[in-house]
């Protein structure tokens, strides 16, 4: 069965800096996989969406995820935080209808520091 | 186009009750899939149901059960209340099943508090 970590559980970073916050996956065969954010009182909107084309997504909002198979990771990179950038993220697999579950890791909160 | 709504917004209910709580898709999705959001834990999977059918179940007691109509609108109902049960419940929509590339609309939930 598939499975998401999520390094961090709180990341913080200043307003400007590189945004990184960590994924890593396990499946037993090439998944797909995703990273949602949720704002403040609101449910979760898809940022990008890996599905075996690229390897280097990009999504809205300026953010993007590299899939490194060798490292079984999926991390989100944004260049320059911003402060409307402060939400919680949460990497998501699916095996591609095999286990037919999206299972969601635990979410990491992006704090921005002015 | 109007997103998902879900309904009531807030519930507040006693160990032991049951509550029910509702979810309207967006027009022309056919799944709609039910979460349990608790702080640290994150999203844990509870149901999906695609064309009325229930496609799959997360590791959730029977008190937890749910149905889908023919309009694709579903609900959620927990029986027997406790504590623990206090959770944001989310409910997302999607074209197809889940557990493929679709992207799922996710409601705001339903913030459920057990006293």
């Amino acid at each position: 069965a598939q499975s998401v970590t999520q390094l961090g559980s709180h990341v913080s970073v200043s307003e400007g800096a590189l945004v990184l916050l960590r994924c890593n996956y396990s499946s037993s065969v090439p998944p797909y996989l995703f990273w949602y954010v949720q704002y403040p009182n609101q449910g979760l909107q898809l940022l990008l969406k890996y599905t075996s084309a690229a390897t280097l997504v990009k999504g809205i909002n300026g953010f993007e995820a590299e899939f490194k198979k060798s490292e079984t990771s999926f991390h989100l990179t944004k260049p320059s935080a911003h402060m409307s950038d402060a939400a919680e993220y949460f990497c998501a697999v699916s095996d591609r209808g095999r286990d037919d579950k999206i299972i969601f890791g635990k979410g990491t909160r992006l704090h921005i520091l002015p | 186009k109007a997103g998902v709504t879900q309904t009531p917004r807030y519930l507040i209910k006693t160990r032991g009750q049951q509550v029910t709580l509702s979810c309207s898709p967006i027009s022309g999705h056919r799944s709609v899939s039910w979460y349990q959001q608790t702080p640290g834990q994150g999203l844990q999977f509870l149901f999906e149901y695609f064309s009325e059918t229930q496609r799959n179940k997360g590791n959730f007691p029977g008190r937890f059960s749910g149905r889908q109509f023919s309009n694709s609108r579903s609900e959620m109902n927990v029986s027997t209340l406790e504590l623990g049960d206090s959770a944001l419940y989310l409910c997302a929509s999607s074209l197809g099943p889940s557990a493929t590339n679709e992207k799922l609309f996710f409601g705001s939930g339903t913030q459920l508090s057990v006293l």
